[in-house]
């Protein structure tokens, strides 16, 4: 595929259930990262991996987020004991993340989102 | 951290019309993006510009680096440039950190 693509484009749960939220990334991508949306904000950052592990994780709002990327492209974001205020759309992005020049170029590309719902 | 600030949260336009978005932060970066976020939610780039001018097509942007700012130009909208247009900025290589957004109507 061409594109980042995320599965599945619709989640609705209820209070205090397991999800798992997939990204694969465009291939040969190296950075992989999760961004959280609400309603009328901006993305906000979760986690970036750069390979198989996790160079960043300092976005997770609580240890109810865990996230894999166990062979360097595909990645899960798991939601353990899912509240309401989880509902988001949960972004994926990646980039081929290197020097050019001096400069760091990272240039990221987002996927179509999972819109998550928790009743 | 960086803060990102986008102008104006709001406008409304008429097909034809020309407007130009403008971005302020905080701090030196290392990478600049807009995008563009159409009324399905997929976040669309537009630009990738840490500094200097590019164009595409009806879109430009300047991106000066020295004082922290970076405007976007569109030239004879069209309806389908409808949506929110965000800024966002990178200071070490990795995570992006977005502004909250133009939210752009163009009019018939």
């Amino acid at each position: 595929g061409a594109g980042v693509s995320q599965t599945p484009s619709n989640k609705v749960t209820e209070k205090g259930k397991y999800v798992e939220l997939r990204c694969d990334p465009i291939s040969g991508h190296t950075a992989l990262y999760w961004y959280r949306q609400s309603l009328g904000q901006g993305p906000e950052f979760l986690i970036y991996f750069q390979g198989t592990g996790a160079a960043d994780d300092s976005g997770l709002p609580n240890d109810r987020f865990f996230a894999v990327r166990p062979e360097g492209s595909v990645s899960t974001l798991k939601i353990q004991r899912t509240e309401r205020g989880d509902s988001a759309v949960y972004l994926c992005a990646s980039s081929l993340r290197g020097f050019s020049g001096r400069v760091m170029s990272n240039e990221q590309f987002f996927g179509p989102g999972t819109r998550l719902t928790v009743l | 951290g960086i803060q990102v600030e986008q102008s104006p949260p709001d406008l409304i336009l008429q097909e034809g019309a020309n407007s130009t978005l403008r971005c302020n932060f905080s701090d030196s970066v290392n990478n600049l993006q807009w995008f563009h976020q159409n009324p399905w939610g997929q976040l669309i780039n537009l630009f990738y510009i840490p500094s200097g001018t590019k164009q595409n097509g009806r879109l430009s942007a300047t991106t000066v680096a020295t004082e922290r700012y970076s405007l976007l130009y569109i030239s004879s909208s069209q309806t389908t440039d409808s949506g929110v247009y965000f800024c966002a900025v990178d200071t070490s290589g990795s995570r992006l950190t977005f502004g909250e957004g133009t939210q752009l109507t163009v009019n018939p």
